[in-house]
């Protein structure tokens, strides 16, 4: 079944914790990237992938890292998460851009709640 | 600065009524725009998506939107709403310059279905 899955989808920890959230597809997209949702703001990008070893950062960077080692993972990284990263976060993958110049249908994972306290 | 704005936060629809969600973008050129709806607890499907060509576009479960560059719009349309199409729907566009290719998403909107 193509899908494109997270780990873990709960999560809860304390300040200054480095941790890391996985994300993998199984659909040999090129284009991965990370959202954080919160109420009333709806979807901000965090980092996109555009294939490998290329990564750009989205709206929201700050407090982030990923990589992209190989084509089908794509972890997120806090390396000392704040209780503003409190969030719930998704991550998602397409084929690549729509008649090369836009961002084509994103699949998304089922999302991860990270609570950070 | 470029946006994607959803004006109405929640919109309540009793079933079987007519159904339009708004979406207005802020962009030179013609955005890539899509509608993906989340069901409680789920991530985000894809509704339906607009890249240039004709300007009304189908999608799944019913609905359709319309992209109008005059108004900078395009708005999410179903006929007739189903107590299953209670969920939250966001407008997402490729508003993107340069080199750069990111997805900016509305504030969502939350439908509630009326029995």
């Amino acid at each position: 079944e193509a899908q494109v899955t997270q780990n873990p989808r709960y999560l809860i920890t304390v300040t200054g914790k480095k941790l890391t959230v996985t994300c993998s597809q199984n659909m040999n997209h090129e284009y991965m990237s990370w959202y954080r949702q919160d109420p009333g703001l709806g979807l901000r990008q965090i980092y996109y992938s555009m294939n490998v070893e290329v990564t750009d950062k989205g709206d929201v960077p700050e407090g982030y890292k990923v990589s992209r080692k190989e084509k089908r993972n794509f972890p997120l990284i806090l390396e000392s998460p704040s209780p503003n990263q409190t969030s719930l976060y998704f991550c998602a993958s397409s084929p690549g851009l729509a008649g090369g110049h836009g961002t084509d249908t994103q699949y998304f994972g089922p999302g991860t709640r990270l609570t950070v306290l | 600065a470029q946006s994607v704005t959803q004006p109405d936060i929640h919109i309540t629809v009793s079933e079987g009524a007519s159904l339009e969600l708004r979406c207005n973008y802020s962009y030179g050129a013609t955005p890539y725009l899509f509608w993906y709806v989340q069901s409680p607890g789920q991530g985000l499907q894809l509704l339906l998506k607009y890249f240039s060509g004709d300007t009304l576009v189908q999608g799944i479960k019913g609905f359709e939107a319309e992209f109008k560059r005059s108004q900078s719009s395009f708005n999410l349309r179903k006929p007739s709403v189903h107590w299953s199409d209670a969920a939250e729907y966001f407008c997402a566009g490729d508003i993107s310059s340069g080199s750069a290719r990111q997805l900016t998403f509305g504030s969502g909107t939350q439908l509630t279905v009326l029995p």
